[in-house]
């Protein structure tokens, strides 16, 4: 099946440092890919849709400003967390969907965990 | 989206089939049934998907009642690797939702040796 990865797998920053993590579509080309967090103990939270070549579609709540992201390429988006702040410690999930699959089945990263001290 | 309802826990014994339960009244005719399962400390991975019909793979079976207002996920013979959190999510299979997905709260199944 298709792999996606992401790096770092973790990360420890200081509060009010900026944290970007990459997810790399490996063997496919992934004109849109997905942002999610999870807390602990609680599901996935979807932040934002990226697609390649333009601006990233953020969901209700979600603040584009703190959270950026770029798809500069087919095969990767960032992440970046600015001014990090401990409530932002969370499991950061990617996925990318195949072009042209009309079941839009996903594929997932292995997510990168993050800790804002 | 439309919501699914699942339940928060379930348990199975070690090489015995589990059927993991999935409410969606409110589907809708586009909407397809995916399941995804998330091991402890890793992204989900999907299991398995269906729109109308039943469906089988390596991994599992996909019941979808005749309304399709719910569907069972099966596992034919738990293994301690199959213990997650399984994931039902209604995907609409139009072009205006961009392919996203929309976790629900997962049925978290244990399996015992």
């Amino acid at each position: 099946g298709a792999v996606v990865s992401q790096h770092p797998s973790w990360v420890i920053c200081k509060s009010g440092t900026s944290v970007k993590i990459e997810c790399r579509s490996l063997d496919f080309q992934a004109t849109t890919m997905f942002w999610y967090r999870q807390f602990p103990k609680q599901s996935l939270m979807l932040m934002a849709t990226s697609n390649e070549g333009s601006k990233a579609t953020y969901e209700q709540g979600v603040e584009k400003d703190k959270f950026l992201i770029n798809h500069a390429s087919l095969t990767l988006s960032t992440l970046t967390v600015t001014s990090a702040h401990p409530e932002d410690s969370s499991f950061y999930i990617c996925s990318a969907r195949i072009p042209g699959s009309s079941s839009y089945e996903q594929y997932f990263g292995p997510g990168t965990r993050l800790t804002v001290t | 989206d439309a919501k699914t309802t699942q339940p928060n826990s379930m348990e199975s014994n070690e090489e015995e089939p589990v059927h993991l339960p999935c409410n969606h009244s409110t589907i809708s005719g586009t909407d397809y049934i995916h399941w995804y399962r998330q091991l402890p400390s890793q992204g989900p991975e999907y299991v398995i998907h269906g729109l109308t019909s039943n469906v089988n793979n390596r991994m599992a079976s996909l019941a979808i009642a005749e309304d399709r207002k719910s569907s069972t996920l099966i596992l034919h013979r738990a293994t301690l690797r199959d213990a997650a959190v399984y994931y039902c999510i209604l995907r609409d299979g139009g072009y205006n939702q961009g392919g996203k997905l929309i976790f629900g709260q997962g049925t978290e199944l244990s399996v015992k040796p």
